[in-house]
């Protein structure tokens, strides 16, 4: 059974950059034609898809944050990360790490992690 | 992007109820859709993925249709385990979205 799990800090300054890390448990990151995404939903919102990234090291990333947006893979450590810059409170938000199937569907996500933008 | 509306963004029912949430894209996506439940405090859990696959362990009385732009999820007999919010998710272009959401609450 795989199992993911977020970690990194929970508060982060604005303007400053998070960084989150996905740890995979349970399998290989690299066995099976799996993407790895991070996913985030602000507290009473919807779900915001950020961007995903093969083991291979090809990303896809949302344009709407492209721009401040790093997704990397450590394959030695069976984990993936994310980097997002220039963070504002509008950063604020659950963070879920995800292995998406081949075609894009989220099928094990993790509990996922709140990160609070403030001074 | 592709934008989509789900509908009803809240819906009341009963145990025992059938009931069906709507998710229209703004352009087609083949069968490229996923449904999703998520309860509170927990991440979303795949249900359905390429409109109409039930994922693995997910109950028979959960079922989805469509394809193209209109797409539809029933719950056939909803029981006290159901009550959570489903969101519709597109996988056909990037970057991928989701619906608003759907809260199926307690009648």
């Amino acid at each position: 059974q795989v199992q993911l799990q977020e970690s990194g800090p929970g508060l982060v300054k604005p303007s400053q950059t998070l960084s989150l890390t996905c740890t995979v448990s349970g399998g290989s990151i690299s066995s099976g034609s799996y993407y790895w995404s991070w996913i985030r939903q602000p507290a009473g919102k919807g779900l915001e898809w950020i961007g995903r990234i093969y083991t291979s090291g090809s990303t896809n990333y949302n344009p709407s944050l492209k721009s401040r947006v790093t997704i990397s893979v450590d394959t030695s450590k069976n984990q993936f990360s994310l980097k997002l810059s220039s963070v504002t409170a509008a950063d604020t938000a659950v963070y879920y790490c995800a292995r998406e199937l081949e075609t894009g569907a989220a099928d094990y996500w993790g509990q996922g992690t709140l990160v609070t933008v403030s001074s | 992007v592709i934008w989509m509306t789900q509908s009803p963004s809240l819906l009341s029912a009963s145990t025992g109820d059938r009931v069906t949430i709507s998710c229209r894209m703004s352009q087609g996506i083949s069968s490229y859709l996923a449904w999703y439940q998520q309860k509170p405090g927990k991440a979303p859990e795949l249900l359905i993925y390429a409109a109409s696959t039930l994922q693995s362990g997910v109950p028979s009385r959960f079922s989805g249709s469509g394809s193209g732009t209109d797409f539809t999820l029933t719950i056939s007999c909803l029981q006290s385990e159901d009550f959570a919010t489903y969101y519709c998710q597109q996988y056909y272009s990037f970057p991928w979205t989701f619906g608003q959401g759907t809260k199926v609450e307690i009648k």
